[in-house]
């Protein structure tokens, strides 16, 4: 069974603050990872990664895929109170009919 | 664009009841998919759809039934609800062309409370 965990369930830190969110996983035939960010409603799309070791970077957000150790990173850089939601990744296993195994969310708290 | 939209935003069911959510999307995409979120939990896939007429189960498919008779639309039907039902529903969609990594555009949800 296809299986992604995230960490830490959750973290608060202070505005201008670097974070960096953990997803591991275990899927057959891996195909892609996306991360989302989901505030109140639903997730919005940040990152599809497919190659290993490729920044992908969005202002001050960033995720790098280690396909050998089987697990992805967002940073955080310079955290904002906006940055506040619940992160989520997913991971989609080849000839899998785009269907994805989301992994339990990391809620990220920034402080003023 | 609308992308995809879903009705009805909030709904409680009695136990044993009935009821239909809505999703539409107008971006002409090929496969949706809802998916369920308990608190403070991520998404679990119920059903999916590759195109009209073409259904399959998800991770999470008893208690619901979908049926996709256009590409536009993909409702998701509750038959005799009870309280482990009680979720936030996410519709998707998203192109699904072969041999290509689509992400998923993601609707803003249906609150369900089954009591």
């Amino acid at each position: 069974e296809d299986k992604v965990v995230q960490s830490p369930l959750s973290l608060v830190v202070h505005e201008g603050d670097t974070v960096t969110l953990n997803c591991s996983y275990e899927v057959t035939n891996f195909r892609s990872l996306l991360w989302y960010k989901q505030e109140k409603k639903a997730p919005t799309f940040l990152f599809m990664l497919t190659s290993s070791g490729i920044e992908k970077k969005s202002g001050r957000l960033s995720s790098i895929l280690d396909k050998k150790e089987l697990f992805s990173i967002l940073n955080i850089t310079a955290t904002q109170t906006g940055d506040s939601a619940v992160y989520l990744c997913a991971v989609e296993p080849d000839n899998a009919g785009n269907m994805l195994t989301f992994g339990g969310g990391t809620r990220l708290m920034v402080k003023p | 664009n609308a992308g995809v939209t879903q009705t009805p935003k909030f709904r409680i069911l009695k136990i044993g009841q009935s009821m239909t959510l809505q999703c539409a999307q107008d971006m002409n995409h090929n496969y949706m998919y809802w998916y369920r979120q308990d608190p403070g939990m991520g998404l679990k896939l119920i059903y999916y759809s590759v195109g009209a007429g073409i259904t399959d189960k998800g991770e999470v498919p008893n208690g619901y039934n979908v049926s996709r008779s256009t590409t536009e639309d993909f409702p998701l039907r509750l038959e005799l609800a009870a309280p482990s039902q009680t979720s936030v529903y996410f519709c998707a969609s998203s192109f699904g062309t072969s041999g290509r990594v689509d992400e998923q555009f993601f609707g803003p949800g249906t609150r369900l409370t089954v009591l």
